[in-house]
């Protein structure tokens, strides 16, 4: 079993829709929490950076973390068809420096 | 300000050679990570540099290598070059000082894709 569990899709919504992921994982030390966005052929980019459980939000993402649950979740709301992407979650426990340990990501299409 | 820039962008090798690949942080990062990703495995953490020190290192083989100057730019050397290790390598930099904090996330570069013949 992975550390990190993301279902891969693929998604596909309709533009305005509301976009629903999550990963669970199974070390009870993560401590920091991360969401990146990858378009093809290109790096992967910080959307949202959680520590910790609770909610956070940033525009149109909403990012929340269950620690009780191992879950986590990335909410796009008013999807746009910019929005289609690999969007990856990722962590790490508190003081292992950068050592993160990455979902698969899931692949998500936004149809106009 | 200028993102973290990887050269080259692309690579084509034989298996048994040897690669150097480079990467140069944003300005003021001090910290630089390498992270593998492949469609199989997905993203994997090879090793971290900071101040020229390498931090922390992933579970790969000894024939990954890396190191960083003194101006923070890194370099990650693959020897003996398998099949397998055809991949996206891409390159992240932080503000990390000594110890991670929450305000010091990783900024990835676009990546060197990798395919070994």
């Amino acid at each position: 079993q992975k550390e990190v569990e993301q279902d891969p899709g693929p998604l596909s919504v309709p533009e305005g829709a509301i976009v629903s992921l999550n990963c669970t994982y199974s070390n009870s030390a993560f401590q920091y929490f991360m969401w990146y966005r990858q378009y093809s052929r290109k790096g992967p980019e910080l959307l949202m950076y959680t520590y910790s459980s609770g909610n956070k939000e940033d525009g149109r993402f909403t990012a929340q973390v269950d620690k009780s649950s191992k879950y986590i979740s990335l909410f796009i709301r008013d999807s746009q068809p910019s929005d289609s992407a690999t969007y990856l979650c990722a962590m790490s426990e508190t003081g292992d420096d950068y050592k993160l340990s990455f979902g698969a990501g899931t692949t998500v299409t936004v149809r106009a | 300000k200028a993102g973290v820039t990887q050269t080259p962008r692309y690579l084509i090798k034989t298996r048994g050679q040897q690669v150097t690949l480079s990467c140069s942080p944003i300005s003021g990062h001090r910290s630089v990570s390498w992270y593998q990703q492949t469609p199989g495995q997905g993203l994997q953490f090879l090793f971290e540099y900071f101040s020229e020190t390498q931090r922390n290192k992933g579970n790969f083989p000894g024939r990954f290598s890396g190191r960083q100057f003194s101006n923070s730019r890194s370099e990650m050397n693959v020897s003996t070059l398998e099949l397998g290790d055809s991949a996206l390598y891409l390159c992240a930099s932080s503000l990390s000082s000594v110890k991670r904090s929450y305000n010091s996330p990783l900024h990835f570069g676009n990546g060197t894709r990798l395919t070994v013949t």
